[in-house]
């Protein structure tokens, strides 16, 4: 079956500085690959997203590039603020969309001043 | 404005009892889902519906129940008989996979409904 494979957090950075969260996906065929971003006491929202193999998906300063050589879809940013501090999730849908996402486990940012 | 609204946003049960989540949307999505979220993991997925009057069984959607008679809604029933029902419960919608093609599927999510059995 389908699984997506996240870093284990949390994770404590300083502003400024760099992010890296690992995602690697099991799944037959092209899946499409999402990052949503959970903050306290909230819903998912999207943050980004990229359908097919070697596609940059970027939002607010945030980029994953699809390798399906190496089944990855890191989530980067280059200086996090302390508003990125939230709950990332990394998630798949299959290439026949049959209407069922397969998430990761989420990986706890939390950037201090 | 368009979105997904849950309710309540937070509900406590007493053991034996059934409670009932509610999920409103107005983007005019087909698709509709019901998730679990327990601390320190992801999302389990409960029910889905693709269409109006049909939905599906998830992962763990023992001690569950759903409705889709409207478009708009999808309710959610924890039932009694749901062993370790509290939890973090999220609703989303989709457009159609129909429509929209395949390599898609982005989900939108309501704010969240917390569920304590006391």
């Amino acid at each position: 079956g389908n699984s997506v494979t996240q870093m284990e957090g949390p994770v404590t950075l300083s502003e400024e500085a760099f992010l890296t969260i690992n995602c690697t996906y099991t799944a037959t065929g092209y899946p499409s690959l999402f990052w949503y971003v959970q903050y306290p006491g909230e819903g998912l929202q999207l943050l980004l997203k990229a359908t097919k193999a070697d596609d940059k998906g970027s939002n607010k300063g945030f980029e994953a590039t699809y390798r399906k050589e190496t089944t990855s879809f890191h989530l980067e940013k280059g200086s996090v603020q302390v508003s990125d501090s939230a709950v990332y999730f990394c998630a798949l849908i299959p290439y026949t969309n049959a209407g069922k996402s397969t998430f990761g486990d989420g990986t706890t940012l939390t950037v201090k001043p | 404005d368009g979105g997904i609204t849950q309710s309540p946003k937070y509900l406590f049960r007493k053991e034996g009892q059934n409670v009932t989540l509610s999920c409103e949307q107005n983007l005019n999505h087909d698709a509709m889902y019901w998730y679990r979220q327990d601390p320190g993991q992801g999302l389990r997925l409960i029910y889905y519906s693709q269409i109006v009057n049909d939905f599906q069984k998830g992962d763990i959607a023992e001690g569950y129940s759903v409705s889709r008679e409207k478009k708009e809604s999808f309710p959610l029933t924890v039932t009694s008989a749901q062993k370790n029902p509290t939890a973090f419960y999220l609703c989303a919608s989709s457009p159609s996979p129909q429509r929209e093609g395949p390599r898609t599927g982005e989900l939108f999510f309501g704010e969240g409904s917390r569920l304590t059995v006391l």
